[in-house]
């Protein structure tokens, strides 16, 4: 079965600084699909990026960029120009690319801190 | 347009009783489904329909838990005889089930609590 980890319980980060966050995954799976999910205090699972495993270029998305590593089974979220409304419980996910099951596998979170 | 609704937002019950979640997903959206989100835990799957039919179940944790989808839309989980470990937020998703991403879009969640 596919796990994911997220080894930061808690970050902080200056607002205007950049941040990285970490995630992890244990597979023998050849291709599937990568998420970063924000979950603000309202609970709302928001999608912030993806990134499929056979594409080789990293996924971005305004001020959110990723630093996949298929080799080394990673999947970091990078935060440019952090801003306040980016404090929130930050979620890896992992979903197989083969059929039978769409389900998200998550990791346990992050929850991040903007500092004015 | 309208995105994943869930009912109600928060539900208070004491052990023993049966409660029922309901979910109503974007519409036209074939997938839907169930997670568990327990206090500074991750979300973990509870299942998994396509269409009316659920190809993937695995996550229900006991025989208390079950859930049903009609019409290919709303859907509703039920757990039975609750118990205090039952105390979470569960959040229900829906996606057009096809394509590349076949991105999932949540809903609010529904915190409950056993007393």
């Amino acid at each position: 079965a596919q796990t994911v980890t997220q080894s930061q319980p808690e970050m902080s980060v200056q607002e205007a600084e950049t941040v990285t966050l970490s995630c992890t995954y244990d597979t023998s799976e050849s291709d599937y699909y990568l998420f970063w999910y924000k979950q603000p205090p309202s609970r709302q699972m928001i999608l912030v990026i993806r990134q499929e495993a056979y594409k080789q270029q990293n996924a971005t998305e305004n001020r959110f960029s990723v630093n996949f590593q298929k080799a080394a089974k990673s999947f970091s979220l990078k935060i440019s120009d952090s801003q306040l409304g980016d404090a929130a419980m930050y979620f890896c996910a992992y979903r197989s690319a083969y059929g039978g099951s769409e389900k998200l596998v998550f990791g346990k979170g992050t929850k991040l801190t903007v500092n004015p | 347009g309208a995105g994943v609704s869930q009912s109600p937002s928060n539900k208070v019950t004491e052990k023993g009783k049966d409660v029922e979640l309901r979910c109503d997903p974007i519409s036209g959206h074939t997938a839907l489904y169930w997670y568990r989100q327990s206090l500074g835990q991750g979300l973990e799957f509870l299942i998994y329909f396509q269409g009316n039919s659920a190809p993937d179940k695995s996550g229900l944790p006991s025989d208390r838990f079950s859930a049903e989808r009609t019409g290919g839309s709303v859907s509703t989980l039920t757990i039975q005889r609750t118990q205090q470990e039952d105390s979470a937020v569960y959040l229900c998703a829906s996606s057009v089930g096809q394509g590349t991403y076949n991105e999932q879009f949540f809903g609010p969640g529904t915190r409950l609590t056993v007393l």
